[in-house]
């Protein structure tokens, strides 16, 4: 079965440091893999995706992604965290494998709390 | 463009009644998507619909259902509510072409049952 784990419940970081937000996936065959952030009551705002090409995957508010295919990773970063970054942040993965193509929903890990201090 | 919108945004009901919730997604979107929120089981997909049909089940029990209209605008419905339904209840929309597409969500529905 299709899977994503998020390793950590929580990240500390203070402002201003790299932040890297960690994702592991398994897949059968390609991954299309998608990373959100869900603020306080807020539904879940799309960050950026991997799909093909590119390893390194930039998206929204500075945010960046190594895609690594031997370590089954997605990893989410940015150079120089705010504290507005505070937030929920989920990876999910596109389960193509038991209905096919575009019929496949996606699969979210369990997220992980971000918390930039000042 | 206007995002995806849902409504209600909160809903109290009491156990046994039911609830239909409202969606409507991105002008051009053909899909619609429905998951539930809790923070027991994190988010669980319940069902997607393309062009009024169903293409795609979660592992929910039948008491939930839904419907897309012709205008891809889409409705959840949950009969008997149970106190385990409480859960903020997100809907996405896409495109509904291929497994790159972005999904879109809204800012849900939150629904307490008491």
């Amino acid at each position: 079965a299709q899977s994503v784990a998020q390793p950590e419940d929580q990240v500390n970081v203070a402002e201003g440091n790299p932040l890297t937000v960690k994702c592991t996936y398994s897949v059968s065959g390609n991954p299309y893999l998608f990373w959100y952030v869900q603020y306080p009551n807020r539904g879940l705002q799309f960050l950026l995706k991997y799909i093909t090409g590119d390893n390194l995957v930039k998206g929204s508010y500075g945010f960046e992604a190594e895609f690594n295919k031997s370590q089954t990773s997605f990893h989410l970063k940015k150079p120089s965290a705010l504290v507005s970054d505070s937030a929920l942040y989920f990876c999910a993965v596109r389960d193509i494998m038991n209905y096919g193509g575009s019929q496949g929903n996606l699969i979210f890990g369990k997220g992980t709390k971000l918390s930039v201090k000042p | 463009k206007a995002g995806v919108t849902q409504t209600p945004r909160y809903l109290i009901k009491t156990r046994g009644q039911q609830v239909t919730l409202s969606c409507s997604p991105i002008s051009g979107h053909r899909s619609v998507s429905w998951y539930q929120q809790t923070p027991g089981q994190g988010l669980q997909f319940l069902f997607e619909y393309f062009s009024e049909t169903q293409r795609n089940k979660g592992n929910f029990p039948g008491r939930f259902s839904g419907r897309q209209f012709s205008n891809s605008r889409s409705e959840m419905n949950v009969s008997t509510l149970e106190l385990g339904d409480s859960a903020l209840y997100l809907c996405a929309s896409r495109l509904g072409g291929g497994p790159q597409e972005t999904q879109y969500f809204g800012p849900g529905t939150r629904l307490l049952v008491l």
